[in-house]
């Protein structure tokens, strides 16, 4: 099944604990992006990745990190959580390069910062 | 650069009535215009999308759509709901070039459907 797979779904942490999330897409799509979503403001995308070894910074990146070392994996990385990154995090992926842009979304991950 | 404005934040229905949400963009370029649905728990699923052509697009779940340049409005309608619609719905807008994907979102609108 063609999927968008990421991981923790749930996850309670506290402040300046390093997390990763991971995501990972079975698709072969060159194109993947996080976007966090919090109440009354919508997904803002944090990060992207145009293919293996390319990304850059989306409208929020600060105090993200992320890599793409491999076409189906692209890991979220906080490296020093705080409270204002509470929120639900959404892995999505793209076939890229002249296709329409429709993204496909992984189930998300809820992230908790105390 | 895009933006899109969800008139509506939350839309209370009664079930098999009918249901417009109301979805306006801006842009300078033209634009691949897509609504996604989002069920409690769960990630955003693609609805319907207007690339070109005709501007009245169908999608999943008897949903359409009309793309109206002129008043840079893509409303979402539903000719008669069902109680399993109850969900969040996001219109998002996307450059039709350009290297970056990155589709941006409405704030989203709340569809309730009630017995």
């Amino acid at each position: 099944e063609a999927q968008v797979t990421q991981n923790p779904r749930y996850l309670i942490t506290v402040t300046g604990k390093k997390l990763t999330v991971t995501c990972s897409q079975n698709m072969n799509h060159e194109y993947m992006s996080w976007y966090r979503q919090d109440p009354g403001l919508g997904l803002r995308q944090i990060y992207y990745s145009m293919n293996v070894e390319v990304t850059d910074k989306g409208d929020v990146p600060e105090g993200y990190k992320v890599s793409r070392k491999e076409k189906r994996n692209f890991p979220l990385i906080l490296e020093s959580p705080s409270p204002n990154q509470t929120s639900l995090y959404f892995c999505a992926s793209s076939p890229g390069t002249g296709h329409t842009g429709e993204l496909f979304f992984g189930e998300g991950s809820r992230l908790t910062v105390l | 650069a895009q933006s899109v404005t969800q008139l509506d934040s939350q839309v209370p229905v009664f079930e098999e009535a009918p249901v417009e949400l109301r979805c306006n963009y801006s842009s300078s370029v033209s634009v691949y215009l897509f609504w996604y649905v989002q069920y409690p728990n769960q990630g955003l699923q693609l609805l319907l999308k207007y690339l070109s052509g005709s501007t009245l697009v169908k999608g999943i779940n008897g949903f359409e759509a009309e793309f109206n340049k002129s008043q840079t409005s893509f409303h979402l309608r539903e000719p008669s709901v069902h109680i399993s619609d109850t969900a969040e719905y996001f219109c998002a807008v996307r450059g039709s070039g350009g290297s970056n994907y990155k589709l941006t979102f409405g704030k989203g609108t709340l569809l309730t459907v009630n017995p």
